[in-house]
């Protein structure tokens, strides 16, 4: 089955700086690569995705990257604020009649004031 | 808000008991999805229904079941609880037509604790 592998576990930036996190994934077949946000004893919250077809997909202060050939994707935020602090999961999913996600085991981001 | 709901938000039981998780996906959705999320396992695919019928299944417990009503909500039933069942269990509903995955928005999860 398919396995997913997120880097860093824990990340703190300074207000304003750059934070990214990467993932890897065992499945070359899989196609669909969600990031979700989840603050504590909260629902994991949809942030932004991205397909196999796109190499890149941006939402404001937040974008995505894919490279299909190394099998890994990464997120990346930018003018990072305080209320951007929480754990961030990366996942990925195949087409077909079962499209489960796998998570990545979570990467706690902090941003300092 | 998601559009996804679920009953009840908490859960304390003791072992060797039996419950029933409820979800309401997003309207529209047929696709109904059970996670677990507990701290050593991080969040961990258990089944999935879609319009009524069992698509796939992860790590679920044969102690654990579940089904999709014709209203589309889901139930999950944990039987001869143990300990280490305590966790935040997770619906996601997805649109499911076709082939392509879809997103799936979370509801507000149910945290059991079993003592």
């Amino acid at each position: 089955g398919e396995n997913v592998e997120q880097h860093p576990s824990t990340l703190s930036v300074q207000e304003g700086d750059s934070a990214v996190i990467k993932c890897t994934y065992s499945d070359s077949a899989s196609n669909y690569f969600p990031w979700y946000k989840q603050e504590l004893g909260k629902r994991p919250q949809l942030i932004i995705d991205i397909r196999s077809n796109v190499g890149e997909k941006k939402d404001q202060r937040i974008a995505v990257t894919l490279n299909k050939t190394a099998k890994h994707f990464s997120l990346h935020i930018t003018e990072t604020q305080p209320e951007d602090s929480a754990v961030y999961f990366c996942a990925a999913s195949l087409s077909g009649s079962a499209r489960q996600l796998t998570f990545g085991s979570g990467t706690q981001l902090t941003v300092l004031p | 808000d998601s559009g996804v709901t679920q009953t009840p938000k908490h859960l304390i039981t003791a072992t060797g008991q039996r419950v029933t998780l409820r979800c309401s996906p997003r309207s529209g959705d047929l696709s109904v999805y059970w996670y677990q999320q507990s701290l050593d396992q991080g969040l961990q695919f258990l089944i999935q229904y879609y319009n009524g019928e069992e698509r796939a299944k992860g790590n679920i417990l044969e102690r654990f079941s579940a089904q999709q009503f014709p209203d589309l909500h889901s139930e999950l039933n944990l039987s001869s609880l143990e300990l280490g069942d305590s966790a935040l269990y997770f619906c996601a509903s997805s649109q499911g037509r076709g082939t392509a995955p879809y997103e799936q928005y979370f509801g507000p999860g149910t945290r059991l604790t079993v003592t």
